[in-house]
């Protein structure tokens, strides 16, 4: 059963306008949770992070939100750029355990129309 | 600057054959990771290293082996190699404690006959 869960294969997004990615995850011992975005051909990159003592987290265009009660986050792009067409990972770790495993989830692939 | 390395880059192989994929890490980082990823499927974990000398399962081990040789090595090996382990696969590290941030190798595309 997957603990990480990306329910949207796919986004298609304007140029300019927001694009969101959701993540939905099982296991209660997750505190820290990571967004990466992978071209093709290349390894996954490091995008943005967020801890479970937060809700909000910002860096730039990028926003991540964590709801922990609905154990749920969402990446938010704002303005969408060509650029930003990727496929999105979203990740689930627990820091505070000695469960040392980062699970990912499907991923998503964003297409940013210009 | 060279992160996290991996080799060999592309392998072709046959069905019963063995091969290792190598990964090293120059960022003096504990935990060590090896991931597979398939299309719908996204980045699997295979098998993690938390420090030197210690090894865990993660959610596909079946069919894998792994080594963690020193604190920047980490080897994955194929004993006996099966089409369906026809993956680009990713070694990634990371120092706990630093924010949990994952860096990732470039991958390593295996065909398997």
């Amino acid at each position: 059963d997957q603990q990480v869960k990306q329910n949207s294969p796919s986004l298609s997004v304007q140029e300019g306008r927001i694009s969101i990615l959701n993540c939905d995850y099982t296991n209660s011992m997750f505190d820290y949770f990571l967004w990466y975005k992978k071209y093709p051909a290349e390894g996954p990159t490091f995008l943005i992070s967020i801890s479970s003592i937060k809700d909000k987290n910002e860096d730039g265009r990028f926003t991540v939100f964590l709801n922990k009660s609905a154990k749920h986050l969402s990446l938010h792009i704002v303005p969408s750029q060509p650029g930003d067409s990727a496929v999105y990972f979203c990740a689930a770790s627990a820091l505070k355990t000695s469960y040392d495993k980062v699970i990912f989830g499907p991923g998503t692939s964003l297409s940013v129309i210009p | 600057n060279a992160g996290v390395t991996q080799t060999p880059k592309f392998q072709v192989l046959k069905t019963g054959q063995s091969m290792t994929l190598q990964c090293a890490q120059d960022m003096n980082h504990n935990s060590m990771y090896w991931y597979r990823q398939d299309p719908g499927m996204g980045l699997r974990l295979i098998y993690y290293s938390a420090s030197e000398g210690t090894t865990d399962k993660g959610e596909v081990p079946n069919g894998y082996n792994v080594s963690r040789l020193n604190k920047r090595e980490f080897s994955l090996r194929l004993e006996s190699a099966a089409p369906s382990q026809t993956s680009v696969y990713f070694c990634a590290s990371r120092r706990l404690g630093d924010g949990g941030e994952l860096f990732f190798g470039e991958g390593s595309r295996l065909t398997v006959l």
